[in-house]
C-alpha cells in the first residue's frame, strides 16, 4: 500500500510554461485534495473532488485547473506558471464523508519554483 | 471569511515539560478539529482529533475543546526534542473541505 504519491517531488519552471502535477492514491478513496503551502504559512486549499468526474474550487483555485476521471488520479494542471505559484503543493485523499473517517492522507509534496 | 489562528511561535520548552498549543476559529459550524504535526520539509502527519467538547487523551498528547469559546488546544507531556515540529490546527465543517492554521513552531530544548 504506497498512499499518496506525488510527482515529481521538484520542478524548477520558467514563467510562462505550463506542466502537470500528478497525485495517486491506491487507497480507494473518494475524496481528494490539492493544497499549497507557502514558507511559513498553513495549507491553502486549491482543488477538491468527492468522486471521479467531479471536482470544486477551493480557496485559491486561479491559475490552476484539476481532472478526476478516475478514482486514484487527481492530476493538478498549472497554465501560464506565474513566480506567485512558487510554493510546495500537497496532494492529499480521505475515504467519504463519515466523521469517523475524516483523517486526510499526505502525499510526500512536490517543491515548484517559478522563476 | 472562515479563519483558524494559531500563534506562530516559536514554542520553546524543556525536555520533559508541558507544552500548550492553542487554536482559535471563527465558524460556530465547525465540527471536527484536528492537529497536524509537520516536521521541516515533510508532509503534515494526523495526531489527534475531536468533535466533542471536552478532553480527548491519547498517549502524551491531549486535545481540548471548547465549543463555546470556538477554542481549542493540545497538550503534550513530558515533551521530547522529537516532538519539535510545526502544529497545524485544523477545522472542518459540514462541508468536505478542512480550514488550517498557519500552524506553531514548537522548539524541544535538551
Amino acid at each position: 500500500n504506497a498512499g499518496v504519491t506525488q510527482t515529481p517531488k521538484f520542478r524548477i519552471l520558467k514563467i510562462g510554461q505550463s506542466m502537470t502535477l500528478q497525485c495517486t492514491q491506491d487507497m480507494n478513496h473518494n475524496y481528494m485534495y490539492w493544497y499549497r503551502q507557502d514558507p511559513g504559512m498553513g495549507l491553502k486549499l486549491i482543488y477538491y473532488s468527492v468522486g471521479a468526474g467531479i471536482t470544486d474550487k477551493g480557496e485559491v483555485p486561479n491559475g490552476y485547473n484539476v481532472s478526476r476521471s478516475t478514482t486514484e488520479d487527481f492530476p493538478l494542471r498549472l497554465e501560464l506558471a506565474a513566480p506567485s505559484q512558487t510554493s510546495v503543493y500537497f496532494c492529499a485523499s480521505r475515504r467519504d464523508q463519515q466523521a469517523s473517517s475524516y483523517e486526510q492522507y499526505f502525499g510526500p509534496g512536490t517543491r515548484l519554483t517559478v522563476t | 471569511q472562515k479563519e483558524v489562528e494559531q500563534n506562530s511561535g516559536p514554542l520553546s520548552v524543556p525536555e520533559g515539560a508541558i507544552a500548550s498549543l492553542n487554536c482559535t476559529y471563527s465558524d460556530r459550524g465547525s465540527q471536527s478539529f484536528f492537529w497536524y504535526r509537520q516536521y521541516s520539509g515533510k508532509s503534515p502527519e494526523l495526531i489527534m482529533f475531536i468533535y466533542s467538547n471536552g478532553d480527548k487523551e491519547d498517549g502524551r498528547f491531549t486535545a481540548q475543546l471548547n465549543k463555546a469559546s470556538q477554542y481549542v488546544s493540545l497538550l503534550i507531556r513530558d515533551s521530547q526534542p522529537s516532538d519539535s515540529a510545526t502544529y497545524l490546527c485544523a477545522v472542518g465543517g459540514v462541508t468536505d473541505k478542512l480550514i488550517f492554521g498557519t500552524g506553531t513552531r514548537l522548539q524541544v530544548f535538551p
